[in-house]
């Protein structure tokens, strides 16, 4: 399995300033997938990101606003620009891994407070 | 488009109870099916992975079964304990070329002592 860890666990920002959250893999991952959690929501992808090319994002989610980097094969970061209330959520990171690399493990997420 | 639903939304059962956990997905081509747990304000943990050709997988008093062609999942506890009181997740995954998982919105259990 991976270990996954985040940075920053938590947060509270103020309406239109940006925060990067960093995804650590304690293995080289070809693949990483960022979602967000709204409250009392389900997960939803915002992006793929593999490493050495640009991440692709999924419908409802641009680059302007959620801009990636993988710089290698064991770290990403997302940043939520311009944020507003309505970006409050938990942001996690998440690789494949485990037997034959089926196995989706996930970060322990990072917890996000737009006032 | 994939959808992935699951029923009930909550539930509420004394200590020591069995119980089953449904999830459905709307298109039946799906490489596997994962279910995780999620303690409030955390990440996910990993419970069990079912393959499409496979039908069921166990750990420990947790069980998971697959009904490809039908679009069914079953999560059965086993003897319920407090503990266990967490949201439980269902989610698929489309194909072998690592795309990503698509998720229900969830069964929140709550076990009482």
């Amino acid at each position: 399995s991976a270990v996954i860890s985040q940075k920053p666990s938590r947060d509270i920002c103020q309406r239109g300033t940006s925060l990067t959250i960093q995804c650590q893999v304690d293995s080289q991952v070809t693949m990483m997938f960022w979602y967000r959690q709204q409250p009392g929501q389900s997960l939803t992808l915002i992006a793929t990101a593999n490493q050495g090319s640009e991440a692709t994002y999924e419908s409802g989610f641009v680059i302007d606003k959620f801009p990636i980097s993988r710089p290698n094969l064991t770290f990403s970061t997302l940043t939520v620009s311009n944020m507003s209330p309505e970006d409050s959520s938990i942001y996690l990171c998440s690789v494949y891994s485990g037997r034959a690399g089926n196995e989706q493990f996930f970060g322990p997420g990072t917890r996000l407070t737009v006032l | 488009k994939q959808e992935v639903t699951q029923i009930p939304a909550a539930l509420s059962v004394p200590e020591g109870e069995n119980l089953v956990l449904n999830c459905s997905f709307t298109d039946s081509a799906i490489y596997n099916l994962q279910w995780f747990r999620q303690d409030p304000g955390k990440g996910l943990t990993s419970l069990l992975l079912i393959q499409s050709s496979q039908r069921e997988q166990t750990s420990g008093r947790l069980n998971a079964s697959l009904d490809k062609s039908s679009g069914r999942s079953t999560l059965y506890i086993a003897a319920s304990q407090p503990g266990d009181s967490a949201t439980y997740l269902c989610a698929v995954r489309r194909n072998q070329a690592g795309t990503a998982l698509i998720f229900g919105k969830g069964t929140t259990l709550s076990v009482s002592s």
